[in-house]
């Protein structure tokens, strides 16, 4: 069954750090997501990519967030430089809006630890 | 905008028995999608089950059904015959067509033997 990875599933950084966060979505699937959840709380979206674009993002996605493509397969998110607040688990997600739109796939999360 | 509320922060069931999570939801939109999310202790987040606005029938996936009342606008997921496996933390969630996820705080399902 196709599924979306990422990696690293962890990362310990210190604050002020660059992090990069790296997901493969589904194959054929059109529009791309980041998601964050901070321990114990609610999934929070941060942003969504579509045709090679942001299509739509949070508050939260703030100048500090980027996003990229940089070629068929991987989609990344890059926080430039960290703060104690950016400690969470985020989530890749992909769909393919067609068949069930809005239906996600997400990926297995990656935990970032800022110290 | 859409709000997603669980009231639930914690459910206890048996084994074997049903269980009802509680969603409602608020939105001024007339086309969207509810999902059920599932978060084991692990952290992934298993997409259960799906929704949309226009279905006529509830939802239903093996053991899980959707009980959608529109004019309520409440979203419940209900488990049949809940096994030991469901521990975990269901969330709620809806979304706006092809667009985002706006997911609820969830709630904590404790299935004892």
């Amino acid at each position: 069954e196709p599924e979306v990875t990422q990696t690293p599933s962890h990362q310990v950084t210190q604050m002020g750090q660059e992090v990069i966060l790296r997901c493969v979505p589904i194959s054929n699937h059109l529009y791309f997501y980041w998601y964050r959840q901070i321990l114990g709380q609610k999934v929070e979206f941060l942003v969504s990519f579509y045709n090679n674009e942001i299509s739509e993002k949070s508050e939260i996605f703030d100048d500090q967030f980027s996003v990229e493509r940089p070629d068929g397969s991987n989609f990344t998110l890059k926080i430039r430089s960290t703060k104690l607040e950016d400690s969470a688990m985020y989530f890749c997600a992909s769909s393919a809006g067609t068949v069930s739109p809005g239906e996600l796939f997400f990926g297995e999360g990656s935990r970032l630890t800022v110290l | 905008a859409q709000k997603i509320t669980q009231t639930q922060p914690g459910m206890f069931v048996q084994e074997k028995e049903a269980v009802t999570l509680d969603c409602t939801y608020d939105t001024s939109d007339q086309s969207y999608g509810l999902f059920w999310y599932k978060q084991p202790s692990s952290g992934e987040m298993i997409f259960l089950i799906y929704q949309g606005s226009y279905d006529e029938q509830n939802a239903t996936e093996g053991r899980y059904s959707l009980n959608f009342q529109k004019a309520r606008k409440s979203a419940n997921l209900v488990i049949s015959a809940s096994q030991l496996g469901d521990s975990a933390m269901y969330f709620c969630a809806m979304s706006r067509g092809y667009s985002t996820l706006t997911f609820g705080k969830g709630t904590m399902l404790l299935v004892s033997p």
